[in-house]
């Protein structure tokens, strides 16, 4: 059983707000990521980290920030939310290696911004 | 680069039916290969797994064996229910990179 969690679930926010998504585990993984999930299901791969204090923009460009200053913490930011950001938004983590190890997803949010 | 290409959807069975979603992949390396199933409303979560060529990964009553000769990672089930609407990703992941995930397909199941 995943022991990852995200919050909120949903969000509906008007366009220029600031917001944070929040993602945390209870497993102790080094690894974590972010994902921008299309309406059409295919995921991008926007952010991820190896460990504290280390990240890394993914193949898909993204406006958002994140910070990994303890291991179980993984919250990426919005500055300034457009509709362009409405979209499913999901979370994961893996132990040390990646290659082969199972990767846990949290629920997701929805971020709906207008 | 890495790649995984699977079958586009939607795919439509009714409940009993034999079910295949197509996965092939190009990788430098020798990856290990997933299915994960995402149900409405949730995040994604492994169905199974498979490490090394001709090893199979079973769940749930699917399967998918790992065939290095034809670099392929079919998923299979003898006969589904409509508890099993959802979408399937397959992903690779090799060495220290994050797993590399196909498009998705979504399966829907009638009664």
């Amino acid at each position: 059983e995943a022991d990852i969690y995200q919050t909120p679930r949903y969000l509906v926010i008007g366009t220029g707000k600031k917001i944070t998504l929040e993602c945390s585990q209870t497993m102790g993984h080094d690894k974590m990521y972010w994902y921008q999930q299309d309406p059409g299901m295919e995921l991008h791969l926007i952010h991820y980290s190896y460990g504290v204090n280390s990240t890394e923009k993914g193949d898909l460009s993204s406006e958002s920030t994140v910070s990994r200053i303890r291991t179980e913490h993984f919250p990426l930011t919005l500055e300034s939310a457009r509709p362009s950001h409405t979209s499913q938004y999901l979370c994961a983590s893996n132990p040390t290696d990646g290659g082969t190890d199972t990767q846990y997803f949290g629920p997701g949010t929805r971020l709906t911004v207008l | 680069g890495d790649s995984v290409t699977q079958m586009e959807g939607p795919v439509t069975l009714s409940e009993e039916a034999f079910l295949t979603i197509n996965c092939t992949y190009t990788a430098t390396g020798y990856p290990s290969l997933f299915w994960y199933v995402q149900y409405p409303g949730e995040g994604l979560q492994l169905l199974l797994k498979a490490t090394k060529a001709d090893d199979k990964g079973s769940n749930k009553g699917f399967e998918a064996t790992y065939r290095k000769e034809t670099t392929s990672f079919h998923l299979e089930k003898g006969s589904v229910q409509v508890s099993d609407s959802a979408v399937y990703f397959c992903a690779l992941g090799s060495g220290n990179t994050p797993l590399v995930f196909g498009k998705g397909t979504r399966l829907s199941v009638i009664a």
